[in-house]
């Protein structure tokens, strides 16, 4: 069966520190892959998508970034957090044309 | 962004009532999709609608695509307090050349036993 996997679940990091999440997916190969943000009781925002190893499209001008080294691993990243990128991180894969976006569990991170 | 209209926004229903949400939107996609996400976890796919008019069911939740593929509802029948949490519709199609989600801002469902 397909799985999602993310880590940290949590994570408190000062602001000016790096960042590390990763992501990775089990049972299928060639997957899109993403990463959202959510704001507390809010809806999902795109930050990024990739439809392959080494394609990364952004979709909102941020401090972050992401990558995709192997086929099933994401990882987003960031050289100097901001107090602003406090928030949850989810990763989600989608397998096919119309296949619904599967997510992971989440990473709460705080910035201090 | 593109963004989906849903309500209400949120819900406070007694223990044993029906639920019923709704999306709307001014774009066609190809798929409508129904998670709910509970505190600090990952949304969790409900039900997925592939065809204009669909209805489909998964044990007490119901949904149907819109004849246009421009809006969907979710039911609920029978509420039971782990209905408790944030459902999310989400439409999902090619935008900008790649499958991507936009999603509803969520419908909070609160229930009291």
């Amino acid at each position: 069966s397909q799985t999602i996997h993310q880590w940290p679940a949590t994570l408190v990091q000062p602001v000016g520190s790096p960042l590390s999440l990763e992501c990775t997916v089990e049972g299928t190969s060639n997957p899109n892959l993403y990463w959202y943000r959510q704001a507390a009781g809010r809806g999902l925002q795109l930050l990024f998508y990739s439809v392959g190893i080494g394609q990364i499209s952004s979709e909102v001008p941020q401090n972050l970034s992401a990558s995709r080294p192997q086929d099933r691993q994401f990882i987003l990243s960031s050289k100097k957090l901001l107090l602003s990128d406090s928030g949850f991180y989810l990763c989600a894969f989608g397998q096919g044309k119309d296949q619904p976006q599967h997510f992971g569990d989440g990473t709460r991170l705080s910035i201090l | 962004g593109q963004q989906l209209n849903q309500s209400p926004q949120s819900m406070f229903i007694q223990e044993g009532e029906d639920v019923s949400m709704n999306c709307t939107s001014s774009s066609i996609f190809n798929t409508w999709l129904w998670y709910k996400q509970d505190p600090g976890e990952g949304p969790v796919l409900l039900i997925a609608l592939y065809k204009a008019g669909e209805l489909t069911s998964n044990g007490r939740l119901t949904a149907q695509f819109g004849i246009t593929r421009k809006d969907s509802f979710l039911n609920i029948s029978a509420s039971i307090p782990s209905d408790v949490g944030i459902y999310f519709c989400a439409g999902q199609g090619v935008i900008q050349g790649a499958q991507k989600l936009v999603f509803g801002q969520g419908t909070r469902l609160t229930i009291n036993p």
